[in-house]
């Protein structure tokens, strides 16, 4: 199974932008790539998705590279509140099995 | 609208006891997935209920089982509790098994000793 590869930690500062990395070099071309995030003492909250194309909404920006073996999510002006571990998840519709990697914790400073 | 909810909390069992864990689907979600979070890791996909049956399973033995009732609510059955089924075990609900958003609930938090 593809599996997903994520920095352990990152740092911002508050206000600025945030790039949040991803190495998928095994997906296949069924999986789509799924970014959560999990605030201390809760379930992870869903961010975006996508295929192949870049996506937006109002939490954030995903960046697809056109090989799709890699993505970056795109926090644009990280407040305190973004501060949380962000999975990137490959998931496979026809098994419904999402692969969740061990995850970025983010700090962000004031 | 309620989200979703599981029960309990925290629990602490021994090596070799049985243990079940609730969940409640968020209103008008008909699938239910579940995961086990080792302490430091990403949640592991076990499996999902759709319609009362199992849609889908992960890389867990047997000895982890589940149920779907009617009102979509799902358990979660784990036998013969071993020292490494300590974890977080979340619940996720969707409105249908290939709905591409999750609603995660707050997670057990089971202990064996």
């Amino acid at each position: 199974d593809a599996k997903t590869t994520q920095p352990n930690s990152m740092e911002s500062n508050e206000e600025e932008p945030v790039h949040l990395p991803c190495n998928h070099s095994t997906i296949s071309g069924t999986d789509y790539i799924h970014w959560y995030r999990q605030l201390p003492s809760q379930g992870p909250e869903y961010v975006i998705h996508g295929l192949t194309s870049n996506v937006n909404n109002r939490m954030a920006s995903l960046a697809i590279a056109e090989d799709r073996k890699s993505s970056t999510l795109i926090l644009h002006r990280a407040t305190l509140r973004d501060a949380a571990v962000y999975y990137c998840i490959l998931r496979d519709y026809n098994n419904n099995d999402m692969r969740f990697g061990a995850g970025t914790r983010l700090t962000v400073k004031p | 609208e309620t989200g979703v909810t599981q029960s309990p909390t925290h629990l602490i069992k021994t090596r070799g006891q049985q243990v079940t864990l609730r969940c409640s689907s968020q209103s008008g979600h008909n699938t239910v997935s579940w995961y086990q979070q080792a302490l430091g890791q990403g949640p592991q996909f076990i499996f999902q209920y759709y319609r009362e049956e199992e849609n889908g399973r992960g890389n867990f033995p047997p000895r982890f089982s589940g149920l779907q009732f009617p009102n979509y609510s799902s358990e979660l059955n784990v036998n013969a509790l071993e020292l490494d089924d300590s974890a977080l075990y979340l619940c996720a609900s969707t409105e249908g098994p290939n709905t591409d958003t999750q609603y995660f609930g707050p997670g057990t938090r089971l202990t064996v000793l």
